[in-house]
């Protein structure tokens, strides 16, 4: 089966640091990739929607600048969070689209900020 | 606007007996319905799926989920829990070739099965 990646799987970050985050589609390409936030015992809230050679597209209430996506290749997507603030710590997890049916998801990175 | 309704915040059940995870869902045209698990600190497993044709899916680990258009609703069942069966499961739904095609998640159910 299909299988995405995400690196690194936790991390801890100070604040008004950035930290990247990769997703990688292992043995499929992928020409659109999702990210999505988590927060404890709640649903996935998506974040973006990131096409392969174009600029990603927003959901309403994020901030872009803040959370940077870049889809460099049909097989890697990065989400950057720059200037990381405590309330950024939360659950973040990609999705890359194989074809119009099946959607698959990364094991997710953990972020906490201190 | 589109929605995934999870009724239950959380479901319990005695290992062995049949589960039910509900899943009601309203869009416009016909939609994509999936069922994903999830465990603690992990991304989501894929179960099952809905695209078309009979009504009763089967999906992995012994799941199953019942399309009902009438009554929109695409309940998971099992039938016979087991206790690594617990975790949090997600009904989904995908309106294709939509301008956004975007799948949209329920709040989630969290399963438990007592041994």
């Amino acid at each position: 089966g299909a299988v995405v990646s995400q690196h690194p799987s936790w991390v801890i970050c100070k604040s008004g640091t950035s930290v990247k985050i990769e997703c990688r589609s292992l043995d499929f390409q992928a020409t659109t990739m999702f990210w999505y936030r988590q927060f404890p015992k709640q649903s996935l809230m998506l974040m973006a929607t990131s096409n392969e050679g174009s600029k990603a597209t927003y959901e309403q209430g994020v901030e872009k600048d803040k959370f940077l996506i870049n889809h460099a290749s049909l097989t890697l997507s990065t989400l950057t969070v720059t200037s990381a603030h405590p309330e950024d710590s939360s659950f973040y997890i990609c999705s890359a689209r194989a074809d119009i049916y099946e959607q698959y998801f990364g094991p997710g990175t953990r972020l906490t900020v201190t | 606007a589109q929605s995934v309704a999870q009724p239950e915040d959380q479901v319990n059940v005695a290992e062995g007996n049949p589960l039910t995870v509900k899943c009601t869902y309203s869009v416009s045209g016909n939609p994509y319905l999936f069922w994903y698990v999830q465990y603690p600190n992990r991304g989501l497993q894929f179960l099952l799926k809905y695209i078309t044709g009979d009504n009763l899916v089967k999906g992995s680990y012994g799941f199953e989920a019942e399309f009902n258009k009438s009554q929109t609703s695409f309940h998971l069942k099992k039938p016979s829990a087991l206790v690594s069966d617990s975790a949090l499961y997600f009904c989904a739904v995908r309106v294709p070739y939509s301008s956004a095609s975007k799948i949209i998640f329920g709040s989630g159910t969290r399963l438990s099965i007592r041994p």
